[in-house]
């Protein structure tokens, strides 16, 4: 079956960087874009971006450009989120999901939560 | 960017009633929406793509209609496992851009 396992929560201090990662198992990893989104506290979701899994590149979302680096590790169907600087508004919980053929996301990881505090 | 907005942040429904929520997106998205249900503490599922086509293994109670920039995700006889946060979704464009959720509330 498919799955989309993340890692486990973070603490982390301002300042400092965070990576998050997501196994996918199931299916071809590389025949399907990999979407990542952001859940603050007690709100909405947001659009990160995704990555080419067959092509490596990425496309980030305005507000996410600069700080945040999505990347593979295609040999381990892994992705990976990657945020350098981290500040107190980085608190969330952070979704890997797939882009399925129908170009909505159709399987989600579980979510990590990272929280930034000093 | 595409705004995707759900005008009510809550509904209150009873168990077995017919409950519908709207979307409604700033531009023509043609029939590129779908619509996610959020349970508390867990993961969005995906309910509804293309606007109307139900995603594999979802009940049939839940429907979802519109195009253009109008849309409605409805569940024809709500039950109690239906509590949760209701999202619509463009994917006709990037940036995939959500509206702001709708709660339901069961009476």
């Amino acid at each position: 079956q498919i799955q989309l396992v993340q890692s486990g929560p973070e603490l982390k201090k301002p300042g400092e960087t965070v990576k998050i990662s997501c196994k996918a198992s199931g299916y071809t990893f590389t025949n399907y874009g990999m979407n990542w989104v952001k859940q603050a506290p007690g709100k909405g979701l947001k659009w990160m971006g995704w990555i080419n899994t067959y092509t490596g590149e990425p496309t980030y979302a305005d507000d996410f450009k600069g700080r945040f680096a999505f990347s593979l590790e295609t040999s381990a169907s892994t992705a990976y989120l990657q945020i350098n600087n981290l500040k107190n508004e980085d608190t969330a919980t952070y979704f890997c999901a797939r882009t399925g053929v129908t170009r909505a996301m159709d399987y989600w990881g579980q979510g990590t939560s990272v929280t930034v505090s000093s | 960017d595409i705004v995707m907005t759900q005008s009510h942040k809550f509904m209150s429904t009873s168990i077995g009633d017919r409950v519908s929520i709207t979307c409604k997106a700033s531009q023509d998205v043609s029939t590129a929406v779908a619509w996610y249900q959020q349970k508390p503490g867990q993961s969005p599922n995906l309910l509804i793509y293309s606007a109307s086509y139900r995603y594999t293994g979802v009940p049939d109670r839940f429907t979802g209609s519109g195009s253009g920039t109008d849309f409605t995700f409805t569940i024809s006889s709500v039950q109690a496992e239906d509590l949760a946060v209701y999202y619509c979704q463009q994917h006709y464009s990037t940036p995939w851009t959500f509206g702001g959720g709708t709660k339901l509330e069961i009476k």
